[in-house]
């Protein structure tokens, strides 16, 4: 079975600051890695996925997250946010088992609040 | 990349009715799942939807409180039976064509259920 933990329910912080969004994960088995945003009243938007290779991950609006196996985690970066980067996120994993791949279990989201 | 519809988008329905929502692809897929996100809360998978076989429900969902058809490989439907309070939520269907290798996930807009 697989469980995702994400360590802070609301992260607060300003305008052009750096921000670290936390996620490890519990697997018996490998995953795939995947972080999601849901912006008020929208659907979910995949941000950036690891699927194998670096274990640094460039995703879509200047986002990065870094694998880490050892120590189970795969947080989420920004250098400089924009007010435009509130929303909810959220870390992601799937089993690498064909009969549950594709299947996502997720944490419990990251509500980022960026104040000017 | 895949596109999903999902219908209707919206629906208030009083108790003890039940609500069929439909998800259409607009092209073939191998993996098609449903989603349940309760107010404020994270998503939390019901079930896998097998084409032409019975879904695949994860723990503490059950099939005849959530029946779901998959007649082909483009397109499913989630019902939800006897509706309570309790299953006001957003209802989201996806996608992943797994054995095309795309571990990507697509998200369809979400049908946003309220039981009176």
């Amino acid at each position: 079975a697989q469980s995702v933990t994400q360590l802070d329910s609301q992260v607060p912080v300003f305008e052009e600051a750096p921000v670290e969004l936390r996620c490890n994960y519990s697997s018996s088995v490998s995953v795939y890695l995947f972080w999601y945003v849901q912006y008020p009243n929208q659907g979910l938007q995949l941000l950036l996925k690891y699927l194998s290779g670096s274990t640094l991950v460039k995703g879509i609006n200047g986002f990065e997250a870094e694998f880490n196996k050892s120590q189970t985690s795969f947080h989420l970066r920004k250098p400089s946010v924009h007010i435009s980067d509130t929303a909810e996120y959220f870390c992601a994993v799937s089993p690498h088992i064909y009969n549950q791949g594709g299947k996502l279990i997720f944490g419990q989201g990251t509500e980022l609040s960026v104040k000017p | 990349s895949a596109v999903i519809s999902q219908k209707p988008s919206r629906d208030i329905c009083q108790r003890g009715t039940s609500l069929t929502i439909q998800c259409q692809v607009d092209s073939q897929v191998t993996m098609m799942f449903w989603y349940r996100q309760q107010p404020g809360q994270s998503l939390t998978l019901i079930a896998t939807a097998n084409q032409g076989s019975e879904a695949t429900y994860e723990s503490g969902f059950v099939i005849d409180k959530f029946p779901i058809s998959r007649p082909n490989l483009t397109f499913s439907t989630l019902t939800v039976s006897n509706m309570s309070p309790e299953d006001s939520s957003i209802y989201l269907c996806s996608v992943v064509d797994w054995l095309a290798g795309d571990n990507e996930q697509f998200f369809g807009p979400g049908t946003r259920l309220t039981v009176l």
